[in-house]
């Protein structure tokens, strides 16, 4: 059985850039959720998707975006980077229907923006 | 909304001794409350979870916790420290109809030889 799998593990962008992170999650699992972890402080909720569509949202900007392919892989879109944007982004794969809050998280991607 | 919330951002424990990390909830329903434990450079990992039940709840590692209705805690222990217990330590709640947990700001627990 694979792990929740992020990539890229770290990567520096500039203000007003664009960045995709990618998330391969737990074999079995249908639904994937996003969490931003500032430094020092604990993971916020951005999104979480299901069959494709977004399933709940945290209280984030529309610049966060995300999708979620047939294979139940999912990717995070951030556009115009701005400088608090700087934190560990989480993924987090799960069971629809099995609404224990048993996530399993992958080892995130550390995003600075500069 | 739910929300939790963790006092004492840094904890220092003697090897061997008492853990104990509070936290405190906030929940319009009943809850289903968690601990993660975090690594350095690693994931989160679930510890250990309540969602109905006996409200006595282990967890890995030789870690329980315990919910108070009375008292909206769910407060974490483990007899005697370890020095592979020091690690980052998130409670989190949700209300138990999706899997979109509200984190607290975390402990960093650091044991002392």
């Amino acid at each position: 059985e694979t792990g929740v799998t992020q990539s890229p593990t770290h990567l520096i962008k500039t203000r007003g850039q664009q960045v995709t992170l990618r998330c391969s999650s737990q074999s079995g699992h249908n639904t994937v959720s996003w969490y931003q972890q500032a430094l020092g402080q604990g993971p916020q909720f951005i999104f979480q998707y299901y069959r494709e569509e977004e399933n709940g949202r945290g209280n984030f900007p529309p610049r966060f975006s995300g999708l979620q392919f047939p294979n139940y892989s999912s990717e995070l879109n951030v556009n115009a980077l701005e400088l608090d944007d700087s934190a560990l982004y989480l993924c987090a794969s799960s069971r629809a229907g099995f609404h224990t809050g048993e996530l399993f998280f992958g080892e995130g991607s550390r995003l600075t923006v500069l | 909304a739910q929300s939790v919330t963790q006092l004492g951002s840094h904890v220092s424990v003697s090897e061997g001794a008492l853990v104990l990390l509070r936290c405190n909830y906030s929940s319009s329903v009943p809850p289903y409350l968690f601990w993660y434990v975090q690594y350095p450079n690693q994931g989160l990992q679930l510890l250990l979870k309540y969602t109905t039940g006996a409200t006595l709840v282990k967890g890995i590692n030789g870690f329980e916790a315990e919910f108070k209705k009375s008292e909206t805690s769910f407060h974490l222990t483990k007899p005697s420290a370890h020095m592979s217990d020091a690690a980052e330590y998130f409670c989190a709640v949700t209300d138990g109809g999706n899997n979109r947990l509200a984190f607290g700001k975390g402990n960093q627990v650091v044991v002392i030889p």
